[in-house]
Parts: C-alpha cells; structure tokens; sequence
C-alpha cells in the first residue's frame, strides 16, 4: 500500500467534547508526525511517534494525545474541543526520524460548534 | 513568535517564466530547510530540501539558495508551468534533534498564467 490515508475527512464535533481522527501510515515507515493547520497558516507540530513511543512534542495541552500501533497506523484523539480546535489536521509519515521527507495525508478538517 | 515567515502571501507569473518563492527564519538553530507544495484538498508534498552546509540544492527546475548570513533561502522554478500553482510552504528545522519537529512559515499561493 502507498500514501498515506486519513479518516474521516471532514468532522463536526461540539464543543466539550472528544474526537479521535485516524491515520494509515505509508508501508514501511515507522515514524508519524501529526500537525495542525489554521486556516491561511502553516502546519503547527503537534507530536511525533517513533516505534509506537512519543518522540518529540509541540506547544500543544496536554488532552491532545496519540497513539502508534505496529500495523502502520494511528490515532489523534483531542478531549474537551475547544472551538479554536477547528483546523486541519495532517498526519505525515517517514521511513525514520531523521527524515523530513515526510508523505502527508490529505488531512482531516475538524469544525467545533 | 513566527520563527519562519515567508511575507509574501501571493504571487502571479507567466508562463514560462521564472517563479521566486522567499523564505525568512529567525532561529540560527535551524540547520535544515525544506519546501513543500499543496494543492487544495490534497496534502503538502515535499519538493525539496537544503542542509545548512549547503548554499545550493537543484532537482530539474527547481533550485533552493540559502543564505545563512542574511537567514534567507528562496526557491526558483524556471521555467514556469501553470501545473505549478498551489501553495508552497518552507519548512525549518533543527535537524540533529531528531524530534520531527518542522516549523513552518504561512505559505505563499504561487499563480502561473498560461
């Protein structure tokens, strides 16, 4: 399997509550990176996983968390949204941390009302 | 603190021409520098990178100057194709920390005329 897939691709959730987006990695890369992009902004870090372990995060709280499974997937689960949650949201993978080279999904875009 | 601007929003060229895309970053941490291209409803899709030792990286009609003196790099297409409009980000990062962490700048919306 090539590329990389995100679920769902469009999402409204109320604020208070929690969502879980989802990411297939590209086969053989064992490291994602998840980023958020505002509208008319760049992609923000949010956190990478490497070998199922977070490696490195960004200036985001806490109730955004992720997870890393070995069959290439993984998930970013937010709790109690927040209405400037409302962005896209890119998973993007590699073959190792050390790559930047990253393949991006095409991202799930969050609304919070 | 936006540690990677590219203070352009827009630019419209002709076709055939030569597009230049301009980058600033404020961080001398920054040791590896890369550019990505998105089109609407798809993902960013990686066109090319710089490492900090060099001053100059070409692949086809693409070529990326950096120029750390002055913390600037900027991306040339010659020439042109109206397949190339979309919006294109820089990217930054300090490269031996390994984290996966890529600061990028606001992204530049590139129009090619036919």
């Amino acid at each position: 399997e090539t590329g990389v897939t995100q679920s769902p691709t469009h999402l409204i959730k109320t604020r208070g509550q929690q969502v879980t987006l989802r990411c297939s990695s590209q086969s053989g890369h064992n490291t994602v990176s998840w980023y958020q992009q505002a509208l008319g902004q760049g992609p923000q870090f949010i956190f990478q996983y490497y070998r199922e372990e977070e490696n490195g995060r960004g200036n985001f709280p806490p109730r955004f968390s992720g997870l890393q499974f070995p069959n290439y997937s993984s998930e970013l689960n937010v709790n109690a949204l927040e209405l400037d949650d409302s962005a896209l949201y890119l998973c993007a993978s590699s073959p190792d941390p050390a790559n930047y080279g990253y393949t991006f999904g095409s991202g799930t875009r969050l609304t919070v009302v | 603190d936006q540690q990677v601007k590219q203070n352009s929003p827009s630019l419209s060229v002709q076709e055939g021409r030569i597009s230049i895309l301009n980058c600033d970053y404020t961080n001398s941490m920054f040791d590896y520098f890369l550019w990505y291209k998105k089109y609407p409803a798809e993902g960013p899709t990686f066109l090319i990178s710089i490492s900090s030792i060099k001053d100059k990286n070409e692949d086809g009609r693409f070529t990326v100057f950096l120029n750390k003196s002055a913390k600037h790099l900027s991306l040339h297409i010659v020439p042109s194709q109206p397949g190339d409009s979309a919006v294109y980000f820089c990217a930054a990062s300090a490269g031996s920390s390994n984290t996966g962490k890529l600061i990028f700048g606001q992204g530049t919306t590139l129009q090619v005329k036919p």
